[in-house]
């Protein structure tokens, strides 16, 4: 069965300020990888998502992520980061061959300060 | 319509009370999702629609019924529900079963008394 870690449970970084947030993700074969966008008693949002091709994949909002097959990692990186952004942010892996189900890590809350 | 719309927003409940939560999308995806999401944890699967079929339950307890009428709807019927379901329940739908490409609802926030 496939799993996430998100290592760091909160961030805080500065407006203007760029930012990476870390996953890393366990499964036997190259899985479908994502990251969505949760604000605060809201549904989630797809940023982006990697699922074969070039593993640098880019997002809305200017997001982008880019996949390490060798280091079994899917972080979410952003130049300059804006008030908005400050929301909970969580990596989620699916099987690629017969699954039906999306798991997700834990979640890193991103703080921005002015 | 690219939206998947669930209903109510909040809910109140007793432990004693039958309750339904309804999510909706017309975007013609075959596969729908229950998920299960605690304050400050990520969310949970529930159960798994494929083409109006119940194809995964998460061993979730039977307090909890899904149900799927047509390709666009589906119900999660509650009754006796404990304090610890309290939760954001979300429902989520994909084009096709395994396809991954979600979209999820903003979610329906319930409170058992």
């Amino acid at each position: 069965a496939q799993s996430v870690t998100q290592p760091d449970i909160h961030i805080t970084v500065s407006e203007g300020a760029s930012l990476e947030l870390r996953c890393n993700y366990s499964y036997g074969a190259t899985p479908y990888l994502f990251w969505y966008v949760q604000s605060p008693g809201q549904g989630l949002q797809l940023l982006l998502k990697y699922f074969s091709g070039d593993t640098l994949v880019q997002g809305i909002k200017g997001f982008e992520a880019e996949f390490k097959r060798s280091q079994s990692s899917f972080n979410l990186r952003k130049p300059s980061v804006h008030w908005s952004d400050a929301a909970e942010y969580f990596c989620a892996v699916g099987a690629r061959l017969g699954g039906n189900k999306l798991v997700f890590g834990a979640g890193t809350i991103l703080r921005v300060k002015s | 319509d690219t939206e998947v719309t669930q209903t109510p927003k909040h809910l109140v409940m007793g432990m004693t009370n039958k309750k339904s939560l309804k999510c909706e999308q017309h975007m013609g995806h075959r596969a729908m999702y229950w998920y299960k999401q605690k304050a400050k944890k990520p969310p949970e699967l529930m159960f798994v629609y494929s083409y109006e079929k119940l194809s995964i339950n998460e061993s979730v307890p039977s307090r909890f019924s899904p149900e799927c009428p047509n390709s666009s709807l589906l119900n999660l019927h509650l009754h006796a529900l404990q304090p610890e379901d309290s939760a954001l329940y979300l429902c989520a739908s994909s084009p096709l079963p395994g396809a991954y490409g979600y979209t999820f609802g903003s979610g329906t926030r319930l409170t058992v008394v």
